[in-house]
């Protein structure tokens, strides 16, 4: 099983639309999560961090479910610029370090006029 | 403050040659990494450094090798490339090794072996 696992999409939104994206990951003792945004044929830049307590910062939140062992990133009021590829991430528990990041293999949004 | 930089951003080979690819970063960072992007692959960690004049072993790190002589830079090197590194290769670092640090990224080489 992999460490993170992230519907691929695509996902295909109307501008205004609310969008969720979800990501299971395997290792119950991860403390750490993040969501990078990744343009096309750009790097990877954090969006957010996931606390265990939710993370909100303006249209967008992240919330972590322990119980069930997965991440979530809300966007509502989509943008056209929200279009971009986000990626999942946790630590890679392979070696107990958690600055070693293992990532999803991204879901791709596309938000239409 | 250039962030994190990396030369070249292209590059094309031919199977058997070698090269070395750059990554330097002006933020002090302790830690850097070298991760390859492939299409439904996602990132995938090569190598990492936690400091000045060490390096690790990531999850794909065969047929690779890195050296951090000096803290602001780390060397990814392909002695003899192989098709199957045809990839985008991402240097990233970061400052300090706590749970919620953030990785910064460069902005890439594309890599064709033929």
């Amino acid at each position: 099983r992999k460490e993170v696992e992230q519907d691929p999409g695509p996902f295909n939104v109307p501008e205004g639309a609310t969008v969720a994206f979800n990501c299971t990951y395997s290792n119950s003792a991860s403390q750490s999560f993040f969501w990078y945004r990744q343009d096309c044929r750009k790097e990877p830049k954090l969006l957010m961090s996931v606390y265990s307590s939710g993370n909100e910062d303006g249209r967008f939140t992240a919330q972590l479910n322990r119980a069930s062992q997965y991440i979530s990133l809300l966007i509502r009021d989509s943008k056209l610029s929200d279009s971009a590829t986000y990626l999942c991430v946790g630590p890679l528990s392979r070696g107990g370090s958690n600055y070693k990041l293992t990532f999803g293999k991204g879901t791709l949004l596309t938000v239409n006029p | 403050n250039a962030g994190v930089t990396q030369t070249p951003k292209f590059r094309v080979l031919k199977t058997g040659q070698s090269m070395t690819l750059l990554c330097a970063q002006d933020m002090n960072h302790e830690y850097m990494y070298w991760y390859r992007q492939d299409p439904g692959m996602g990132l995938r960690l090569i190598h990492y450094s936690v400091g000045e004049g060490t390096t690790a072993k990531g999850e794909v790190p065969d047929g690779y090798n890195v050296s951090r002589l000096k803290k602001q830079n780390f060397l990814l090197g392909l002695e003899s490339a192989a098709p199957s590194q045809t990839s985008v290769y991402f240097c990233a670092s970061s400052k300090l090794a706590t749970d919620t640090d953030t990785q910064y990224f460069g902005p890439g080489t594309r890599l064709t072996v033929l």
